[in-house]
């Protein structure tokens, strides 16, 4: 079964400066997708990024990017330029390309707070 | 565009009771449809999932069930509720396209049993 980990449950950054979100995954598949996801007070889970593993190039979202090191199944989300909106919880998810087995498995979360 | 709706908001149930939590979908036909909770402080949990109309699948064995009565409209009830049912419900949907599948989420149900 598929593990994915977020070692940092809280973060904090000054606003407009950068901050790395750590996350790492174990599986035996070579092929399936990372996610991070941010939930923000009002709870609704919003997809910030996607990542197809058999791609070697990071994903980018304006301000928001990957570091994808596939070999040591490391998926990290860098927030650059951070606004006072970014403070959430972000949640790292995986899921497999097998069919029938499309679920999200999704690590703890680590909290973000943004320093103004 | 595509839309999830989930009612209730909020719901505050005596242990014991039923219950029914609706999610529907707009804008999209023959979704996959999921059902998360989340405890208090930590990630999520996949509870059921649905490929199509009448097609169930239950991840963690506990006193809920759902059901896909139509296309885009997936229940969770269970007939008695648990003090440890309590937490925040989540209904995303996804459309796979070719091997690309991403997960939206709807805005959620927050569920406290007494």
């Amino acid at each position: 079964a598929q593990t994915v980990t977020q070692s940092q449950p809280e973060m904090s950054v000054q606003e407009a400066e950068t901050v790395t979100l750590s996350c790492t995954y174990d599986t035996s598949e070579s092929d399936y997708y990372l996610f991070w996801y941010k939930q923000p007070p009002s709870r609704q889970m919003i997809l910030v990024i996607r990542q197809e593993a058999y791609k070697q190039q990071n994903a980018t979202e304006n301000r928001f990017s990957v570091n994808f090191q596939k070999a040591a199944k490391s998926f990290s989300l860098k927030i650059s330029d951070s606004q006072l909106g970014d403070a959430a919880m972000y949640f790292c998810a995986y899921r497999s390309t097998n069919f029938g087995n499309e679920k999200l498995t999704f690590g703890t979360g680590t909290r973000l707070t943004i320093i103004p | 565009s595509q839309t999830i709706h989930q009612w209730p908001a909020t719901l505050v149930q005596p242990v014991g009771s039923p219950l029914s939590l609706e999610c529907t979908v707009e804008g999209t036909s023959n979704p996959n449809l999921y059902w998360y909770r989340q405890a208090a402080g930590r990630g999520l949990q996949l509870l059921f999932y649905s490929v199509g109309i009448g097609q169930i699948s239950s991840e963690v064995p506990q006193n809920l069930s759902a059901s896909r009565p139509q296309d885009r409209q997936f229940i969770l009830s269970s007939k008695k509720l648990l003090l440890s049912d309590s937490g925040f419900y989540l209904c995303a949907w996804s459309v796979i396209q070719g091997t690309h599948e991403t997960q939206y989420f709807g805005p959620g149900t927050r569920l406290l049993v007494l």
